[in-house]
């Protein structure tokens, strides 16, 4: 049962242009959701969060939005660059519960 | 440059033969944690420590699985009797332990069950 959801295994972007991510998740306990990034052999690193209070979070290139009611989450990279090329992981987590990720979305950012 | 540091990076062995990955967190994290990347589930938790006490093991086969914290600067994950289904990427990630921070990753341990 898969409590967050990443239903895009895939996503091809021209350089430049906007990069849309999304997620879902299920669980109403989760509060604090937390993108991250992974390049081929290597671990995954931490992007951006954003809190159950708010609905935005901003970081440069990186904005993470919130929508509670519809339990959804989306990360956007604007511009998208090559180096942005990785795989994508959106997770959940509410309190002391454990973090649970998604199957991931592999970005590429086309030259 | 704190990181968290996994070993072996690689790993081929036999069926039935047993398997430990280590995992160095970075110094002053009490949060450890264990995944495993598969194509199909993504990252899974495997379990997790908080100050080397096991919180959460539910994701682990349990008659094969078997995940310690001997001290705060190594923890370990042992597969015994290893089979092919458990040919993954098992990564460790350790945590400053207060809620709702970010999990920094080691690269993993890529595992192959011949």
């Amino acid at each position: 049962d898969q409590q967050v959801k990443q239903n895009s295994p895939s996503l091809s972007v021209q350089e430049g242009r906007i990069s849309i991510l999304n997620c879902d998740y299920t669980n109403s306990m989760f509060d604090y959701f937390l993108w991250y990034k992974k390049y081929p052999a290597e671990g995954p690193t931490f992007l951006i969060s954003i809190s159950s209070i708010k609905d935005k979070n901003e970081d440069g290139r990186f904005t993470v939005f919130l929508n509670k009611s519809a339990k959804h989450l989306s990360l956007h990279i604007v511009p998208s660059q090559p180096g942005d090329s990785a795989v994508y992981f959106c997770a959940a987590t509410g309190g002391y519960q454990k973090v649970t990720f998604g199957i991931g979305t592999k970005l590429q950012v086309i030259p | 440059d704190a990181r968290v540091t996994q070993t072996p990076r690689h790993k081929v062995t036999e069926m039935g033969q047993e398997v430990t990955m280590r995992c160095q967190p970075i110094l002053g994290h009490n949060t450890v944690f264990w995944y495993r990347q598969t194509m199909m589930q993504g990252l899974e938790l495997l379990a997790y420590f908080r100050n080397r006490a096991p919180l959460d093991d539910s994701g682990m086969p349990k008659d094969r699985f078997s995940a310690e914290m001997p001290d705060a600067t190594l923890a370990t994950l042992k597969i015994q009797p290893s089979e092919p289904r458990d040919s993954a990427v098992y990564f460790c990630a350790s945590a400053p332990g207060t809620v709702n921070t970010e999990a920094f990753f080691g690269q993993g341990t890529r595992l192959t069950v011949v």
